[in-house]
């Protein structure tokens, strides 16, 4: 076990439903990653945070947006959902220091259905 | 062009099996490669990470980095059932800021 945790497990929503999802990094860590994996697919980035503050962002909509708290969790948030954002969404926490990240440690992920 | 290539297998082998799995890439600014193993319905398990090139061992795991051929491997030592997932490479450039993944390939060990 990594010591990140996801929640919910599981999430059914309707499309242009909002939906927000919750990670807490692993202790020792400060900052949290958000991928998307689809069904068959790798990981893709969607964003990084770090010191509360977006530090990377894949070729992702606005749409997708997150927050990172004082604590080092953090929430993904999805606007106006599409059929295609049904995916498993995992958060990774790991430890950067002096602008320079480590090893990405995920949580059991999140799945979401659009129906 | 992807960044990253894995083949998406399936790969089936027989209990016992050296086992070999393999990622191309494209941008020779990775430093530093994972292999993950994610079992069906859980999150990516990091098995090992090397930086830049050469070998690492890890009791039945090898991982092998060659920049010059943009290309890196794992291999499985006498692989056992419960090695049956898909397996995730992954490669980041020196800050770690990003994570970028191949596909998976997914290995099945018959007993």
């Amino acid at each position: 076990e990594t010591g990140v945790t996801q929640s919910p497990t599981h999430l059914i929503k309707t499309r242009g439903q909002q939906v927000t999802l919750r990670c807490s990094s692993q202790s020792g860590h400060n900052t949290v990653s958000w991928y998307q994996q689809a069904l068959g697919q790798g990981p893709q980035f969607i964003f990084q945070y770090y010191r509360e503050e977006e530090n990377g962002r894949g070729n992702f909509p606005p749409r997708f947006s997150g927050l990172q708290f004082p604590n080092y969790s953090s929430e993904l948030n999805v606007n106006a959902l599409e059929l295609d954002d049904s995916a498993l969404y995992l958060c990774a926490s790991s430890f950067t220091s002096g602008g320079v990240g480590n090893i990405q440690y995920f949580g059991a992920g999140t799945r979401l259905s659009v129906l | 062009q992807k960044e990253v290539e894995q083949d998406p297998g399936p790969l089936s082998v027989p209990e016992g099996a050296i086992v070999s799995l393999n990622c191309t890439y494209s941008n020779s600014a990775f430093q530093y490669f994972m292999w993950y193993r994610q079992y069906s319905r859980k999150g990516p398990e990091l098995l090992m990470y090397t930086y830049s090139s050469g070998n690492k061992e890890d009791g039945r795991f090898t991982a092998q980095v060659d920049k010059s051929s943009k290309y890196i491997s794992l291999f499985i030592r006498d692989s056992q059932p419960s090695d049956s997932a898909t397996y995730l490479c992954a490669m980041s450039i020196y800050n770690f800021n990003k994570f970028y993944f191949g596909s998976g390939t997914k290995l099945n060990v018959k007993p």
